[in-house]
């Protein structure tokens, strides 16, 4: 596609519930990040793939937090048993990896909602 | 473990009068320094790099930053703003002497311009 594309664009669930939030990155990215944003707070960093590398797992804020990325393109972050902290924007960002020079597009992002 | 830090939470200004939006970063190695906007229920949209080479960068919608290294600086400036120009920016950095090359993100400045 032309750009990365997450879904869904708004999500309301249930505290307690297990969500999963995707990401389609740019075609031929091979790093794909993601991050939280809260209302009124800055981008937190989650979670970075890069190609087939061990991904850099070091800003997951708890062990409900996990994410994948399938065939090094769609990534899928599933957050289990949501707690109303949970609630914010989740960015998915990609770019070209050749260089760390290289700037990364982001996603319009997932609006969760914990009730 | 490298940072980002953007000291002013808002920075007002009136139209036509010059900008500068401050940031600060910290490193191990050589950095990578970016700068992105985002706009009201918008994703984040990339402005400018700097990687190496002249310290002063030009992005999109006339927007420059200017790197210090003696200052671990890299401030956005522009020197005449629009009211269009107000919304939240953001720096980021990349280390190339990191483990990974993940983007930490500062926590964001509202530009606020009055017309």
């Amino acid at each position: 596609g032309a750009g990365v594309s997450q879904s869904p664009s708004n999500k309301v669930t249930e505290k307690g519930k297990d969500v999963e939030l995707r990401c389609d990155p740019i075609s031929g990215h091979t790093a794909l990040y993601w991050y939280r944003q809260s209302l009124g707070q800055g981008l937190e960093f989650l979670i970075y793939f890069q190609g087939n590398s061990a991904p850099d797992k070091s800003g997951l804020p708890s062990d409900r937090f996990s994410a994948e990325r399938t065939g090094g393109s769609v990534s899928t972050l599933t957050i289990q048993r949501t707690q109303q902290e949970d609630s914010a924007v989740y960015l998915c960002a990609s770019s070209l990896a050749a260089t760390a020079g290289t700037e990364a597009f982001f996603g319009q992002g997932t609006r969760l909602t914990v009730v | 473990a490298q940072s980002v830090a953007q000291p002013e939470d808002q920075v007002n200004v009136a139209e036509g009068n010059p900008l500068t939006v401050k940031c600060t970063y910290s490193v191990s190695g050589n950095p990578y320094l970016f700068w992105y906007v985002q706009y009201p229920n918008r994703g984040l949209q990339f402005l400018l790099k700097y990687i190496t080479g002249d310290n002063l960068v030009k992005g999109s919608y006339g927007f420059e930053a200017e790197f210090n290294k003696s200052q671990t600086s890299f401030h956005l400036k522009k020197p005449s703003a629009l009211v269009s120009d107000s919304a939240l920016y953001f720096c980021a950095v990349r280390d190339e002497g990191g483990a990974t090359n993940k983007l930490i993100f500062g926590t964001g400045t509202l530009l606020a311009v009055q017309p």
